[in-house]
């Protein structure tokens, strides 16, 4: 039972306008979240997190949003640029209540295509 | 991505051979973890460590070993390699379990 899913296998986005990313979980014990990012041949690359305690979190061109009512979480890039085409994967943990130290529980990815 | 290395990178098998994947890190973290990546998956834990000389099990652990001897290195071994087992591997660490994880660059094996 797959309990982080991202249900879009790709995305395609015009350059300049937002990339919306989602990614929904289903174990109720995950409180930390992360986004993190792939190009080929080689390792992810972590982009930005989020706690339950909050909603929201912003990193310069990219924000995250926590829905936990509907085990619900975004990724927005604004605006979109070419280097942001690469493969995001969305991932949680217990890692703020449980521990986490049994590790991060990924999505399949998305792949998301930047057009000019 | 500075900080874990992990070789080899790319290798050949054949089924029932033993091989060992290293990772390294020159972060002095004390969590470290082993993944596969399977073609349209996402990344699965096979094993991880939270501490020199510990391991413990994780979601797809069947089929693999892995030693925590010190600190800065973890070893993945496979005994009897099988077809099953070809992925690509990651390794990656953290200081902190609820911290974000660092990865590096994955070993690519394939199992004929």
């Amino acid at each position: 039972d797959q309990q982080v899913k991202q249900n879009s296998p790709s995305l395609s986005v015009q350059e300049g306008r937002i990339s919306i990313l989602n990614c929904d979980y289903t174990n109720s014990m995950f409180d930390y979240f992360l986004w993190y990012k792939k190009y080929p041949a080689e390792g992810p690359t972590f982009l930005i997190s989020i706690s339950s305690i909050k909603d929201k979190n912003e990193d310069g061109r990219f924000t995250v949003f926590l829905n936990k009512s509907a085990k619900h979480l975004s990724l927005h890039i604004v605006p979109s640029q070419p280097g942001d085409s690469a493969v995001y994967f969305c991932a949680a943990s217990d890692g703020v209540s449980g521990g986490g130290a049994d590790g991060l529980t990924f999505g399949k990815g998305t792949h998301l295509i930047i057009q000019p | 991505n500075a900080g874990v290395t992990q070789t080899p990178k790319f290798r050949v098998l054949k089924t029932g051979q033993s091989m060992t994947l290293l990772c390294a890190q020159d972060m002095n973290h004390e969590y470290m973890y082993w993944y596969r990546q399977d073609p349209g998956m996402g990344l699965r834990l096979i094993h991880y460590s939270v501490g020199e000389g510990t391991t413990a099990k994780g979601e797809v652990p069947d089929g693999y070993n892995v030693s925590r001897l010190k600190k800065q290195n973890f070893l993945l071994g496979l005994e009897s390699a099988a077809p099953s087992q070809t992925s690509v591997y990651f390794c990656a660490t953290n200081q902190y379990s609820n911290q974000p994880q660092h990865f590096g660059d994955g070993t690519r094996l394939s199992i004929l």
